[in-house]
């Protein structure tokens, strides 16, 4: 059954410290995007892939990093630079950045600090 | 810099209506626009992707319209029913940007049983 897996699907932090979330897909798919949603606001991008071992920066990069070290896999860490974690966090992949793309969405991990 | 919108934020209708959403962009260099469906506390499901050259796309009681010279786009759904409930939300690929996809802030959805 081809999908995206985030885990965990809720996750607490205490200040001051690092979480990473984990985003997983069996899609095949080159491209994987790790986006926040807020109450009442659209989604913000905040660092995608295209390839392995390769990322860029999105709209709200800091305070966040990731890895690439496989095409399946794209973990997200919330560092203690992020002041303000708390959080809808969706992971998303696409066949590529080509014209004909769709981005499919996995379920989502609730970040919230303690 | 592409912005999307979305008119009305929010939208409660009898069940059994008819009722278009409505999604604007400023720039009409895209290469498509999809339209997803979110449900309280979940991720995104994908509803419909119409590519640039396209003026609509249908799949079932949705039909979802491209208007790229007046930057727009609508969402028709047809004899709306309760589980249609949900946040819509609309999303462009810019041809200057085309490795992001930009979103627009959603239509919440009531249908009213």
């Amino acid at each position: 059954d081809g999908g995206i897996t985030q885990s965990p699907k809720y996750l607490f932090r205490k200040e001051g410290q690092n979480v990473t979330l984990s985003c997983e897909q069996n899609l095949n798919h080159d491209a994987m995007y790790w986006y926040r949603q807020d109450p009442g606001q659209g989604l913000r991008l905040i660092y995608y892939s295209q390839i392995v071992n390769d990322f860029q920066k999105g709209d709200i990069a800091e305070g966040y990093s990731v890895s690439r070290e496989k095409k399946e896999s794209f973990p997200l860490t919330v560092t203690s630079a992020q002041k303000n974690p708390t959080a809808f966090y969706l992971c998303a992949s696409s066949p590529g950045t080509g014209v004909r793309t769709e981005a499919f969405f996995g379920q989502g991990t609730r970040l919230t600090v303690v | 810099k592409q912005e999307v919108t979305q008119i009305p934020a929010a939208l409660s209708v009898p069940e059994g209506e008819n009722l278009v959403l409505n999604c604007s962009f400023t720039d009409s260099a895209i290469y498509n626009l999809q339209w997803f469906r979110q449900d309280p506390g979940k991720g995104l499901t994908s509803l419909l992707l119409i590519q640039s050259s396209q003026r609509e796309q249908t799949s079932g009681r949705l039909n979802a319209s491209l208007d790229k010279s007046s930057g727009r786009s609508t969402l028709y759904i047809a004899a709306s029913q309760p589980g249609d409930s949900a946040t819509y939300l609309c999303a462009v690929r810019p041809k200057t940007s085309y490795d992001k996809v930009i979103f627009g802030p959603g239509t919440s959805l009531s249908v009213i049983p």
